[in-house]
């Protein structure tokens, strides 16, 4: 149990445009959900809480308007980056919080992360 | 601002030998959690072990056992009878306990963990 898809697993875009990635809980509902952005071997930083039906609460610094973030279901949040340009390029992963189901509240189980180039 | 200290950027240990990793934290909440992760070169991060703060016992799971001194603000993993598969980055990792909603994690800079054959 407590599995958390993310997808794509790599994506390669072009300066300007926007990518969208996509976060879904499988066989558990999360209310909350998390979007962490993680340098090359840095740790993880905390960029927004997504908590589903309300609008997500971001991170100090870290651009809302750049990074849009999407919870219209209990099993799936994305993460749109708009306008990409190359200091965006990271490796950004997901989580969600298993909640009352699994009997423990706030662990999170992640996704696998996807790792976004922009040239 | 809650903050998560690890002191040790690498630890190696020969296999079937005992590590410990430390981390310390500092927070002026009395509620929170603690967690250990680990990331494999897959960079998929897997739950190790997680404490509850308000709980004095240790938080044990198989060969992993940390040691919790709340008023040390201290959250050390111990990895027994090491094994080759426990070659990863281990992210120590705090979430404050708001009482509502889940939160965030806040974390260390992570322990480059070798282990030698």
């Amino acid at each position: 149990g407590a599995v958390v898809s993310q997808h794509p697993s790599w994506v390669i875009c072009k300066s300007g445009t926007s990518v969208k990635i996509e976060c879904r809980s499988l066989d558990f509902q999360a209310t909350t959900m998390f979007w962490y952005r993680q340098f090359p071997k840095q740790s993880l930083m905390l960029m927004a809480t997504s908590n589903e039906g309300s609008k997500a609460t971001y991170e100090q610094g870290v651009e809302k308007d750049k990074f849009l973030i999407n919870h219209a279901s209990l099993t799936l949040s994305t993460l749109t980056v708009t306008s990409a340009h190359p200091e965006d390029s990271s490796f950004y992963i997901c989580s969600a919080d298993s909640g009352n189901p699994f009997g423990a509240k706030n662990i999170q189980y992640f996704g696998a992360g996807t790792r976004l180039s922009v040239l | 601002a809650q903050t998560v200290t690890q002191s040790q950027p690498e630890m190696s240990v020969q296999e079937a030998e005992t590590v410990t990793l430390s981390c310390t934290y500092d927070t002026s909440e009395s509620d929170y959690y603690l967690f250990w992760y680990k990331q494999p070169p897959s960079r998929q991060m897997i739950l190790v072990i997680r404490q509850e703060a308000y709980k004095q016992q240790n938080a044990t799971e198989n060969r992993f056992s940390v040691n919790f001194q709340k008023a040390a603000k201290s959250f050390s993993l111990k990895i027994s009878d090491s094994q080759l598969g426990d070659a990863a980055m281990y992210f120590c990792a705090y979430s404050l306990n708001s009482g509502g909603g889940a939160d965030g994690l806040t974390f260390g800079k992570g322990t480059h963990l070798i282990i030698q054959p």
